[in-house]
């Protein structure tokens, strides 16, 4: 099946620090990733629809220059938070959709962001 | 009302149990219907994919679909208690961007 590969798996920064988290689409191409974020117990929140070499989409309440998206390629997304606070702390989430498939969407293994 | 409603659970089943898993939507124009299974601290892992209505089956796995109904389920057979996770369900319109709306997931604990 279709791999999508995230990176870093954890991370542990200090208030006030910005972060990068990398998105890979592995085995295919992926026009379009989805960035989502979820809290403990609580289903996936989109936060943004990232098309590759255009500008990405923000759902309603996600502030696009604190989370930072640039889709430089087919197989590459990051997700930037920007000036990171302890209530940004959560587990991120990049999906796929693959090119050829079209409308399945294969997500990584996630990312969890402790912001101290 | 949510677009896509399910029970959170958790749902505790033994082991060799038949596990049915199920969400209601509202939005008539859902084409596409996914399953997703979440294990704690990772990304959900695509399980099912159907379009429109009707059964499929996978392994133990069987994906239904009521489009008259608005109602979706998710069977396991013979469950195993390495099928505990949250299960997700997600749903796409026809036409448009392809955004999945998703169910909050439910939980589901298999005990041996």
């Amino acid at each position: 099946g279709a791999v999508v590969s995230q990176h870093p798996s954890w991370v542990i920064c200090k208030s006030g620090t910005s972060v990068k988290i990398e998105c890979r689409s592995l085995d295919f191409q992926a026009t379009t990733m989805f960035w989502y974020r979820q809290f403990p117990k609580q289903s996936l929140m989109l936060m943004a629809t990232s098309n590759e070499g255009s500008k990405a989409t923000y759902e309603q309440g996600v502030e696009k220059d604190k989370f930072l998206i640039n889709h430089a390629s087919l197989t590459l997304s990051t997700l930037t938070v920007t000036s990171a606070h302890p209530e940004d702390s959560s587990f991120y989430i990049c999906s796929a959709r693959d090119r050829g498939t079209g409308r399945t969407q294969y997500f990584g293994p996630g990312t969890r962001l402790l912001v101290l | 009302q949510k677009e896509v409603e399910q029970d959170p659970g958790p749902l505790s089943v033994p082991e060799g149990a038949i596990v049915s898993l199920n969400c209601t939507y509202s939005n008539s124009a859902f084409q596409y219907f996914m399953w997703y299974r979440q294990y704690s601290r990772k990304g959900p892992e695509l399980l099912m994919y159907t379009y429109s209505s009707g059964n499929k089956e996978d392994g133990r796995f069987t994906a239904q679909v009521d489009k008259s109904s608005k109602y979706i389920s998710l069977f396991i057979r013979d469950s195993q208690p390495s099928d505990s996770a949250t299960y997700l369900c997600a749903m796409i319109p026809s036409g448009g961007s392809y955004i999945p709306t998703f169910g909050r997931g439910t939980s589901l604990i298999v005990h041996p």
